[in-house]
Parts: C-alpha cells; sequence; structure tokens
C-alpha cells in the first residue's frame, strides 16, 4: 500500500519563526489532507490539498502531485501552534475513504 | 460552520464491558467512517460507511465492533467486550462525496479501559 513519511518528526522553535513540514508520499494520490493535533488531542482540519497551494493566516500548504510530495508552511509561529501535525493521503485506485496518516510532526513552540 | 460532533469526549470503562461511541456528522454528508489513533501512535481507519452498510473495513475492525446509523443523523461505533488494548482516540469523521474528497474530523472520543 502507500507509504507516508513525515519530516521532521520533531520540531522546536521560538516564538516568532518560521517552518516548513514535509509529506512525502510514495504513489499518487486523490486525496490528501494536512492537520493539526492540540495537546488535548483533538485533530483539527487544516487543508485539503491534493494539488496546488492554498493559504490560510499563517499557514500554507503546497502539494506538487508529480513529485509526491506535500510542504506545510507556518509562519510567525505562536505558542498555541505546538501539538502534532499529521499529513493524510488516500492513493489512486483507493476505497472509499480509507486515508492512511504519516506519524506526524511534533512541533514545540516557545515562548 | 458545520462541524461533526462526538460524545462523550472521555469515556472510562472495565474490560469486558460494551460501549457505544456516538458521532454527528455533518448534516448533508452521505459518506461516514471511524479512525482510531493508540496513545503515541499514528491515526488508523477503522471502517467506512455509505448507504447504510460498511464500504470497507481494516483489519483492526473484528468482530467486536459494529457501527450503525440509527436514526439519520447519529453515527455509532460499539465494541462488544472491550479489552485493555481498546484504549485509544477514536475519531469520526464525514465526506460529502466520499473519501476523494475533504473528511471533516470531529474531536474524538478518548476511549480508557481499565
Amino acid at each position: 500500500g502507500i507509504q507516508v513519511e513525515q519530516s521532521p518528526p520533531d520540531l522546536i522553535l521560538q516564538e516568532g519563526a518560521n517552518s516548513t513540514l514535509r509529506c512525502n508520499f510514495s504513489d499518487s494520490v486523490n486525496n490528501l489532507q494536512w492537520f493539526h493535533q492540540n495537546p488535548w488531542g483533538q485533530l483539527i482540519n487544516l487543508f485539503y490539498i491534493p494539488s496546488g497551494t492554498k493559504q490560510n493566516g499563517r499557514l500554507s500548504a503546497t502539494t506538487v502531485a508529480t513529485e509526491r510530495y506535500s510542504l506545510l508552511y507556518i509562519s510567525s509561529s505562536q505558542t498555541t501552534d505546538s501539538g502534532v501535525y499529521f499529513c493524510a493521503v488516500l492513493g489512486y485506485g483507493g476505497s472509499q475513504g480509507n486515508l492512511i496518516f504519516g506519524k506526524g510532526t511534533k512541533l514545540s513552540v516557545k515562548p | 460552520e458545520p462541524e461533526v460532533t462526538q460524545t462523550p469526549s472521555h469515556q472510562v470503562t472495565q474490560m469486558g464491558q460494551e460501549v457505544i461511541l456516538r458521532c454527528v456528522p455533518i448534516s448533508n454528508h452521505l459518506y461516514f467512517y471511524w479512525y482510531r489513533q493508540i496513545l503515541g501512535q499514528k491515526v488508523e481507519f477503522l471502517v467506512s460507511f455509505y448507504n447504510n452498510e460498511i464500504s470497507e473495513k481494516s483489519e483492526i475492525f473484528d468482530d467486536q465492533f459494529s457501527v450503525e446509523r440509527p436514526d439519520g443523523s447519529n453515527f455509532t461505533l460499539k465494541i462488544r467486550s472491550t479489552k485493555l488494548e481498546d484504549s485509544a482516540m477514536y475519531f469520526c469523521a464525514s465526506s460529502d462525496h466520499g473519501g476523494f474528497y475533504e473528511q471533516y474530523f470531529g474531536p474524538g472520543t478518548r476511549l480508557t479501559v481499565t
């Protein structure tokens, strides 16, 4: 099945810094989503981005489907950005919705 | 903005007991999912549900699990006889056009089996 790898596994930033999180996937995808898991365990939808670029405030994401990767940019990081960021994909020929998640990037933003 | 809701937020149960986790998907969505995340691990797919039947299920979704849409608004996950290893965060998700489209996740139910 499709493999999803995220990097880096851990990231520590000072408040105000910028960061780039990467998601590589091993095959073509129909669906790619980014999530933020907050310290309470809730999953927050960030982006649905099987291709192209989207922006939402300080966050933006780019997926280059032909090269099988996606990037999540966080600018001017805040302590509330701390948590785990997951990338999840649905491969071509996949089912009605079996999203495959990566292991996540754990982000800690220090004041 | 419409959202998926889940109840309870946290449930503690004893091994061998039955639990029912409840979800209210977004109202015009037709595809429903359950995922599970054991503490410290990645999120794993359990089951998808469309047109009142299971579309797909993972190896995790064995005979101890069942899903139901009892009344046209709720979507439930039942674990018949809980085990210690069922302790996890359970997420419900819904989508309007199937897996190719965005899945909207609920906040999760933390299940603790003692």
